[in-house]
């Protein structure tokens, strides 16, 4: 079973507008993490944003934020004053905090920014 | 600075041959992983270590084998059983006990057949 989801192959935007980047997630595990990863066309992985299941308050750093909704099982990325550099693949991925601790990742999603 | 180095940062494979793709961290980091991702996917999990001298397959370990001897290290060797090892490989290393710590990746080897 996909353990993350990301539905959006693709997605454009706007310089200066904000976009979500969807993530839903399958776990049975009480206890996990959400992670969001960037990784420009040179092929690095960038952390972004971490996100635990008992967090009670959304995270937040700089222009990305995470609306978690832990009854629907879903960690969208909130990009806020899009710029071109965030031109990338954007991957979300899970921990869960039994078993391997490995991450999970979803199948990514393709930001565009255009001017 | 601290980082995790992978090399060679491209590398070409025959056929029935083995190769081995270096990871090196000096993060101190307990936990080390290696990942695969081919074009246009996300990165699948080939094997993972959490400290030294012991190692664990992933989703994907056929065709291919690791080691820990030491904390810094975890190469990646890509057997000849291997049969599509065309992919980008990338190394990662964590903290490992605590849930909230972020895997760092180094910048991926690229492998090709010849």
């Amino acid at each position: 079973a996909q353990k993350i989801t990301q539905t959006q192959p693709g997605m454009f935007v706007q310089e200066k507008e904000a976009v979500t980047l969807d993530c839903t997630y399958d776990t049975s595990d009480p206890s996990y993490g959400l992670f969001w990863y960037k990784q420009p066309s040179s092929g690095e992985m960038i952390f972004l944003i971490y996100q635990g299941s008992y967090d009670q308050q959304n995270a937040t750093e700089g222009r990305y934020s995470l609306n978690f909704q832990k009854a629907r099982k879903s960690a969208n990325l909130v990009i806020s004053a899009s710029q071109l550099g965030d031109s990338a693949m954007y991957f979300c991925a899970m921990r869960e905090d039994t078993g391997r601790r490995a991450l999970t990742f979803g199948s990514g999603t393709r930001l565009q920014v255009q001017p | 600075d601290g980082g995790i180095t992978q090399s060679p940062k491209y590398l070409f494979r025959k056929e029935g041959q083995n190769v081995t793709l270096s990871c090196e961290q000096n993060l101190n980091h307990d936990a080390m992983y290696w990942y695969r991702q081919d074009p246009g996917q996300g990165l699948r999990l080939i094997y993972y270590s959490q400290i030294v001298n012991d190692f664990q397959k992933g989703d994907i370990a056929e065709g291919y084998s690791v080691s820990r001897e030491k904390k810094e290290s975890f190469p990646l060797t890509v057997t000849s059983a291997q049969k599509n090892p065309t992919a980008f490989y990338l190394c990662a290393s964590s903290m490992g006990g605590a849930p909230n710590q972020p895997q760092h990746f180094g910048d991926g080897t690229r492998l090709s057949i010849l």
